[in-house]
């Protein structure tokens, strides 16, 4: 079947702006998760959703950042009033969400923020 | 809190050499362990996993991952390395039975020279 998807695959804008990072998860798959890879941090967990309802969302770094997810699938990452310190690979990935041995997580080709 | 730690930022060999990733955790509960690889302008693929049984765990592509619980350790190895194998490799632990996130290691940049 197919795997995540996340879009776009590359996103460019200007310091100030909010910009929306969309993820879909594998069919079937009730937990979601957004991590950051960037240059000299390595990859940084940002928030896990089990459905709709985030357990843990602390990773987020500030404020200007959020997620939803809706109807146990999508989410969307939105990072609002964009600084050049947020350039980075959002990656997401999903898993079956029954936590023990079945539960890994596979991850999406992740979406390059690039602010100028 | 859990941290995994590798060693080794990046690691030169050359084709058909051996090569051996280091990986170690902290932990005081049981934990799954796993290897990521990334390759150039790719997203992170499961290499491979350790949840139980058998301390040795192989991967299709001839990687192998001992886990050592007394020293904390899962490393990397290969006998044989191809120049396919460039990549960066990610080790990475969770917290087994609960749900949550996974815990990475800063990476590892494996380059195989001809």
């Amino acid at each position: 079947g197919a795997g995540v998807s996340q879009s776009p695959s590359n996103k460019v804008t200007e310091k100030g702006k909010d910009v929306e990072l969309r993820c879909d998860p594998i069919s079937g798959h009730t937990a979601l998760y957004w991590y950051r890879q960037s240059l000299g941090q390595g990859l940084e967990f940002l928030i896990y959703f089990q459905g709709n309802s985030a357990p843990d969302k602390s990773g987020l770094p500030s404020d200007r950042f959020s997620a939803e997810r809706t109807g146990g699938s999508v989410s969307t990452l939105t990072i609002q009033r964009t600084q050049q310190e947020d350039s980075a690979v959002y990656l997401c990935a999903s898993s079956l969400g029954v936590g023990g041995a079945s539960d890994t997580q596979y991850f999406g080709p992740g979406t390059r923020l690039t602010v100028l | 809190a859990q941290s995994v730690t590798q060693l080794d930022s990046q690691v030169p060999v050359f084709e058909e050499a051996p090569v051996e990733l280091r990986c170690n955790y902290s932990s005081s509960v049981s934990v799954y362990l796993f290897w990521y690889v990334q390759y150039p302008n790719q997203g992170l693929q499961l290499l491979l996993k350790y949840l139980s049984g058998s301390t040795l765990v192989e991967s299709i592509n001839g990687f192998e991952a001992e886990f050592n619980k007394s020293q904390t350790s899962f490393h990397l190895r290969k006998p044989s390395v191809h120049i396919s194998d460039t990549a960066e490799y990610f080790c990475a632990a969770d917290r087994g039975s609960t749900l949550g996130r996974l815990y990475f290691g800063r990476g590892t940049q494996l380059t195989v020279w001809p």
